[in-house]
């Protein structure tokens, strides 16, 4: 089955400690990308990848990072998260210009 | 700059009758436009899609759009609403890059 898995689902931690959420897709898409989702301003993309060893910012890259290091894999990384990172965050692949499969979504707190 | 408006925060409607969730667009070029649909702890879930040809696009669950060129809209219709179509429902347009746009969302709520 095409997916797109992300991991962990739901993330409470504490201001400052690192954490990675994961992000893998099975359709062998070149591009793929992490959105987050706030209440009223709808999904912004964080960064995204066009493919192996290439990503570039998104419109709210400040705070994140990632990595492509295979095709399927996609990981964002937060080395320091505060509390203004508390969101709803979803991995997406998609080949180019058709659109996009995303991810469950995984909820972050930080307190 | 690429932008996605949705005019509407909340559309409700009742059951059987008509729906539209309204979409405008602001892009360089041909638009390549989208509608997201997300079910409470879900995911998005791709409904439908226009990228050239009739300006009536079909999507999944009986859902459609209609692309309007001369008033920049996309707007989301379904001829007979369902309790089951309440979700929150996203356009977006993708730019030259290949990322998504998306528009702030609209609350649809179906009431029986």
């Amino acid at each position: 089955e095409a997916q797109v898995t992300q991991n962990p689902r739901y993330l409470i931690t504490v201001t400052g400690k690192k954490l990675t959420v994961t992000c893998s897709q099975n359709m062998n898409h070149e591009y793929m990308s992490w959105y987050r989702q706030d209440p009223g301003l709808g999904l912004r993309q964080i960064y995204y990848s066009m493919n192996v060893e290439v990503t570039d910012k998104g419109d709210v890259p400040e705070g994140y990072k990632v990595s492509r290091k295979e095709k399927r894999n996609f990981p964002l990384i937060l080395e320091s998260p505060s509390p203004n990172q508390t969101s709803l965050y979803f991995c997406a692949s998609s080949p180019s210009g058709v659109g996009a499969f995303f991810g469950q979504g995984t909820r972050l707190t930080v307190v | 700059a690429q932008s996605v408006a949705q005019p509407e925060d909340q559309v409700n409607v009742a059951e059987g009758n008509p729906l539209t969730v309204k979409c405008t667009y602001s892009v360089s070029g041909n638009p390549y436009l989208f509608w997201y649909v997300q079910y409470p702890n879900r995911g998005l879930q791709f409904l439908l899609k226009y990228i050239t040809g009739d300006n009536l696009v079909k999507g999944s669950y009986g859902f459609e759009a209609e692309f309007n060129k001369s008033q920049t809209s996309f707007h989301l219709k379904k001829p007979s609403a369902l309790v089951s179509d309440s979700a929150l429902y996203f356009c977006a347009v993708r730019d030259l890059g290949g990322k998504l746009i998306f528009g702030q969302g609209t609350e649809l709520s179906v009431k029986p």
